[in-house]
């Protein structure tokens, strides 16, 4: 029973296209994350919603928009991939009013071709 | 401007004895401390935290203390066991509303039977 799924696990695209990535986790959490490493394999925040709000954006570019239609669920929408927006991509959620610990899913690794 | 550093790409210790993964940082607004396991092709998996507060917390084998006037934490393991294997990051956070986590490198443990 995955506390945090996301899918795909890999996603293989051309450059200039749109991609989407889904998050949901049955955690009961309020607060949801999309997290990037990179070929550095630096873990890096990219945004974070509380109740479906919209609270971190990490200086993303605008070509990245996360939706989250309830507080179980973000999706991640990618318009026009780039070469350098290969990476894998991380959701997490978390209970901040007790703890920051963040539950991760498995994790989708994009490349762009 | 990394904030949380691990400057040891890789440990490789026997089985059975003690693994002492390292990591420093430099926000001393940071009061939230989190080791996290991660295998290949799986998300991070939380370990053990430590607060601001302690000096130390042990969970089974896990143990990670905390010198805050050096802003230095670590993870001991012991004993270590094969599986445990993996790549180790370090995190810091602020509890709080609005709370992300910053992640360091990571760190390759190895454990040799």
């Amino acid at each position: 029973d995955t506390a945090v799924s996301q899918t795909p696990k890999y996603l293989v695209t051309q450059m200039g296209n749109d991609k989407s990535i889904k998050c949901e986790q049955n955690l009961g959490h309020d607060t949801m994350y999309w997290y990037k490493q990179d070929s550095k394999k630096f873990l890096k925040i990219m945004f974070s919603y509380n109740n479906k709000e919209l609270i971190i954006n990490e200086t993303v570019p605008n070509r990245f928009s996360p939706k989250s239609p309830d507080k179980a669920h973000l999706n991640l929408h990618i318009n026009s991939l780039e070469l350098g927006d290969s990476a894998v991509y991380f959701c997490a959620s978390s209970q901040e009013r007790r703890t920051i610990e963040a539950f991760f899913g498995q994790g989708t690794r994009l490349t762009v071709v | 401007d990394q904030q949380v550093k691990q400057n040891s790409p890789s440990l490789s210790v026997q089985e059975g004895r003690i693994s002492i993964l390292n990591c420093d940082y430099t926000n001393s607004m940071f009061d939230y401390f989190l080791w996290y396991k991660k295998y290949p092709a799986e998300g991070p998996t939380f370990l053990i935290s430590i607060s601001s507060i302690k000096d130390k917390n042990e969970d089974g084998r896990f143990t990670v203390f905390l010198n805050k006037s050096a802003k230095h934490l670590s993870l001991h393991i012991v004993p270590s066991q094969p599986g445990d294997s993996a790549v180790y990051f370090c995190a810091a956070g602020l509890t709080g509303a609005n709370s992300k986590l910053t992640f360091g490198k990571g760190i390759t443990l190895s454990v040799r039977p």
